[in-house]
C-alpha cells in the first residue's frame, strides 16, 4: 500500500550530483516524506525527512515541491558507496509503520 | 554507541518448526518495530512494540508474535514455519516522537527448508 512512485533504476557518475525523484500525489497535509536507502546485505539506513520545507543534512538534501505532490532527494557528490536501493516513504504522524515500496536502484559508476 | 543489534545473523529451520529472533535497540530508544523483507522486495511491517505492548500490527497472521522486555529489547516468534517465511527479518528502533525516525539492524536471514 505504498503511496509513492519512484523510477525502478537510475545510473549516476561518480562525483556528480544524483537527483532521485519521487511522486506522492495523494499526500495529506500532515504526512511526512522520508528517504531511506539500503545497501546490499544491510538494513535500511535513514537519510532525511521533511514536511513542507526543503531540508539538508550531512548526507543529502530534500526538495519538496510547493504543492507537496513530489519531492527530490539530492546526493550532492555521489560516490561508489552510494550505490543502493533508495526508498521514498510517506507517513502520517499517527501511523507508526514505514511502508516501503520497490524503491529506486541507484548505481554509481566510476 | 551500539546501534541496533540482531541475533542470530543466519538461521535454517524446517517447515512446521518454531523460531525466535532477538533484537536489542539503539541506546536510548524504547520502541521496536519488526519488518519482513522477501528477496527482491521492500521491507514489510510486521508490528511495533512500545511500553511492552504491541502498538500497531501489519497484515501478518497470528503465527507471528512478539514480545518486548523491560529493558526494551524484543523478540519475534514465528510458529508453524512455512517455506514462504524465508526472508530477511529486520528490527528497527526509535523514540516515540512524531518524527518516528527508525534505525535498522542488519537483520536475521531465515531460511525455511
Amino acid at each position: 500500500d505504498a503511496k509513492t512512485t519512484q523510477p525502478p533504476s537510475m545510473d549516476c557518475a561518480e562525483g556528480r550530483a544524483a537527483n532521485l525523484p519521487c511522486n506522492h500525489s495523494t499526500i495529506s497535509g500532515n504526512e511526512y516524506v522520508y528517504w531511506y536507502r539500503q545497501i546490499h546485505s544491510q538494513g535500511p539506513q535513514y537519510i532525511i525527512h521533511g514536511l513542507k520545507n526543503n531540508e539538508t543534512n550531512e548526507m543529502a538534501s530534500l526538495i519538496i515541491t510547493e504543492d507537496r505532490k513530489s519531492s527530490t532527494l539530492i546526493l550532492p557528490h555521489a560516490t561508489l558507496r552510494d550505490t543502493a536501493v533508495y526508498y521514498c516513504i510517506v507517513r502520517a504522524p499517527n501511523d507508526y509503520k514505514l511502508s516501503f515500496g520497490a524503491g529506486t536502484t541507484v548505481t554509481v559508476r566510476a | 554507541d551500539a546501534g541496533v543489534t540482531q541475533s542470530p545473523t543466519h538461521l535454517i529451520k524446517t517447515r512446521g518448526q518454531q523460531v525466535t529472533l532477538r533484537c536489542s535497540p539503539k541506546s536510548g530508544h524504547d520502541t521496536v518495530s519488526w519488518y519482513q523483507q522477501a528477496l527482491g522486495q521492500g521491507p514489510q511491517f510486521i508490528f511495533q512494540y512500545y511500553e511492552e505492548e504491541e502498538r500497531q500490527r501489519g497484515n501478518f497472521p497470528d503465527r507471528f508474535s512478539g514480545h518486548q522486555f523491560p529493558n526494551y529489547s524484543s523478540e519475534l516468534n514465528v510458529n508453524a514455519l512455512l517455506l514462504g517465511d524465508s526472508a530477511l527479518y529486520l528490527c528497527a528502533s526509535s523514540l516515540p516522537t512524531v518524527k518516528n525516525i527508525q534505525y535498522f539492524g542488519a537483520g536475521t536471514r531465515l531460511s525455511v527448508l
